[in-house]
């Protein structure tokens, strides 16, 4: 089955500056590959996904990149503040009828003011 | 419900004791998952119900879990003699089938602490 592994497992960076987390998948037949963002004590929520059509996915200070090639894809978190302080989880889906999603092992992001 | 709700919020069980957990999706969403999440990790899948379809429960980590779904609605987790090591918050999300339909949906969770 699907394996996705998430690095780094925790990433501290100062206030502006950028942030980079990556994600491998082992299944080529993956097509979804979500973001989702779990805040202290909260639930995790969706803040960017990309689909295996594009390369690349903007949305405001967060890109998502995909290599279908290396079977990896990126976050990137341009301007970072402290409120992007929390787990970033990546994910991956295969396009069969269980469209099943598989979590990375999370990465904690710190941003110092 | 306007979103996924899960009960109890909190449970704190005696080991060997069994629990049951309770998800109420979004009206209208055909996937549910329940996920694990250990303190300070992932989210672990356990399992999947996808419409009518059989259930996909290659994550359920040993014979004492098992998850039923009553159609497209309620779904309840049961954990048997539970130890201390399931301890976790365990999650539930639901989704829409179809394009972009595997935006996730998280419930608050269910934190279970077996003393």
């Amino acid at each position: 089955g699907e394996n996705v592994e998430q690095h780094p497992s925790t990433l501290s960076v100062q206030e502006g500056d950028s942030a980079v987390i990556k994600c491998t998948y082992s299944d080529s037949a993956s097509n979804y590959f979500p973001w989702y963002k779990q805040e202290l004590g909260k639930r995790p929520q969706l803040i960017i996904d990309i689909r295996s059509n594009v390369g690349e996915k903007k949305d405001q200070r967060i890109a998502v990149t995909l290599n279908k090639t290396a079977k990896h894809f990126s976050l990137h978190i341009t301007e970072t503040q402290p409120e992007d302080s929390a787990v970033y989880f990546c994910a991956a889906s295969t396009p069969s009828n269980t469209g099943k999603l598989i979590f990375g092992q999370g990465t904690t992001l710190q941003v110092k003011p | 419900g306007a979103g996924v709700s899960q009960s109890p919020s909190n449970k704190v069980t005696e080991k060997g004791k069994d629990v049951e957990l309770r998800c109420d999706p979004i009206s209208g969403h055909t996937a549910l998952y329940w996920y694990r999440q250990r303190l300070g990790q992932g989210l672990e899948f356990l399992i999947y119900f996808q419409g009518n379809s059989a259930p996909d429960k290659s994550g359920l980590p040993s014979d004492r879990f098992s998850a039923e779904r009553t159609g497209e609605s309620v779904s309840t987790l049961t954990i048997q003699r539970t130890q201390q090591e399931d301890s976790a918050v365990y999650l539930c999300a639901s989704s829409f089938t179809g394009s972009g339909a595997n935006v996730l949906t998280f419930g608050a969770g269910s934190r279970l602490t077996v003393l």
